[in-house]
């Protein structure tokens, strides 16, 4: 079993539409959970941290928590084509301050 | 705001070449990493380092050495360079004084702009 996983997608969202993406992680300990944005040629960008149960909201983006069932998943309101990047899921090894990584989802926005 | 910066953005080596990929740090961070990304793989972490002259291997440091004789850089080296190191190079740095509500150290990367190797 893979530590972070996500649907590689591509997820196609219409243009105004809400996207949802998901991220299961293997262990429990784990404390931090982030999202960062990669567009295609780029480096990743700090979207999104969620440290607590529940929902956090900035702006079009929120990511939701649930430690018990062990997902994080981050919705994009009012999705525009410059939404469309593949997004990465990491998750904090609770062992050793380093960051686990999902294979991301690629979003795709269509017009 | 933080910058990390690498020094090549492409480069092109043979086979048993040596390689060096150099990563410099402006916000004086602690904690520095190296990490490769290759399509359906994700980003896979190689080398990590808490201090200078410390280091750690990551998930796949077969391959690969660490050098860290400053804090604000953290050089990953490719002793003879292979055709499955191909591949682009991510650098990132990260302050461990943040911290999460329950007391851990939380892992906001910032990443450099990578460096894109190919080895023929």
């Amino acid at each position: 079993q893979k530590e972070v996983e996500q649907n590689s997608g591509p997820l196609s969202v219409p243009e105004g539409a809400i996207a949802s993406l998901n991220c299961t992680y293997s262990d429990r300990g784990s404390q931090s959970f982030f999202w960062y944005r990669q567009y295609s040629g780029k480096s990743p960008e700090l979207i999104m941290s969620i440290y607590s149960n529940g929902d956090k909201e900035d702006g079009r983006f929120t990511a939701q928590l649930n430690k018990a069932s062990q997902y994080v998943s981050l919705l994009i309101r009012d999705s525009q084509p410059s939404d469309s990047a593949t997004y990465l899921c990491a998750v904090n090894s609770p062992t050793a301050s380093k960051l686990t990584f999902g294979t991301g989802t690629r979003l795709q926005v269509t017009l | 705001d933080v910058k990390v910066t690498q020094s090549s953005r492409y480069l092109v080596k043979r086979t048993g070449e040596k390689v060096f990929l150099e990563c410099v740090q402006d916000m004086d961070h602690e904690n520095m990493f190296w990490y490769r990304q290759d399509p359906g793989l994700g980003l896979r972490l190689i080398y990590f380092s808490y201090d200078v002259k410390m280091k750690e291997k990551g998930d796949i440091p077969e391959g690969y050495s660490v050098s860290r004789e400053k804090k604000e850089r953290f050089s990953l080296i490719l002793e003879s360079a292979s055709t499955n190191q191909t591949s682009m190079y991510l650098c990132a740095s990260t302050s461990p004084g943040r911290r999460t509500p329950s007391g851990r150290h939380t892992g906001e990367l910032f990443f450099g702009e990578g460096s894109r190797l190919t080895v023929l």
